[in-house]
């Protein structure tokens, strides 16, 4: 089983400062995705990264793929409390969208 | 925006009880997929279904569960005789297309949460 481990774990910022969410693994993966999470509610899609390197922009969120496929982060600038929820990142490996997800990242931003 | 739902959201059962949670996919989508989460802990995937026959299991979608699209529209999860460990959060989604690459969107729904008792 691949497995990804994201860091931090919790992580609480004032509003407008930056934050960096890593998620790590030791296999490659084909794609990595990130979600969010909202308590009681499925996770929604943030990015999708193919590419060893790549770098995908969303407004104030960064998303940058590793150049070995193996990690990714997530780099939000002048964080709002509308940003506040929990990440997930996933990786997908095979052909018929079975991602492995990582714990996750709780952010919350405080006004 | 279209999307996915479940129903219930919330069931209560007692252990050895069958249980079917039932999914409508967006309604152009071919692919469909069930994970769940357990209170606490990350999301796993269990099948995905296309074609009328499940593509891919993991190891955690044993004899006990089985999936069907009985309709065209609703796809659905059985759990024959549920387990206290089989209480988590039941995410039905669905896609487009198959894989996770870019372009392809997975859709998840809210969730039917499955409580065993």
């Amino acid at each position: 089983t691949q497995l990804l481990e994201q860091s931090p774990q919790f992580l609480s910022i004032q509003e407008g400062e930056n934050l960096t969410v890593y998620c790590n693994s030791s296999s490659v993966f084909s794609s990595l995705q990130w979600y969010r999470q909202e308590p009681g509610e499925g996770p929604v899609l943030l990015v999708t990264v193919v590419t060893g390197g790549e770098v995908k922009k969303l407004k104030r969120l960064t998303f940058q793929f590793g150049d070995a496929r193996k990690d990714s982060s997530l780099h939000i600038t002048a964080a709002q409390p509308g940003d506040t929820g929990l990440y997930l990142c996933a990786g997908g490996g095979g052909s018929w969208g079975k991602l492995q997800f990582g714990a996750g990242t709780q952010v919350v931003v405080t006004p | 925006e279209p999307e996915v739902t479940q129903t219930p959201s919330h069931q209560v059962t007692q252990m050895g009880q069958e249980v079917i949670l039932r999914c409508v996919p967006i309604s152009n989508h071919l692919y469909f997929y069930w994970y769940r989460q357990i209170l606490g802990q990350k999301v796993e995937f269990l099948v995905s279904f296309y074609n009328n026959e499940i593509s891919e299991k993991s190891e955690i979608f044993d004899d006990q569960f089985s999936v069907e699209r009985p309709d065209g529209s609703n796809f659905t999860l059985k759990i024959r005789s549920t387990k206290l460990e089989d209480s988590a959060m039941y995410f039905c989604a669905s896609s487009p297309r198959p894989g996770t690459g870019t372009g392809n969107t997975i859709y998840f729904g809210e969730g039917s949460w499955l409580t065993v008792v």
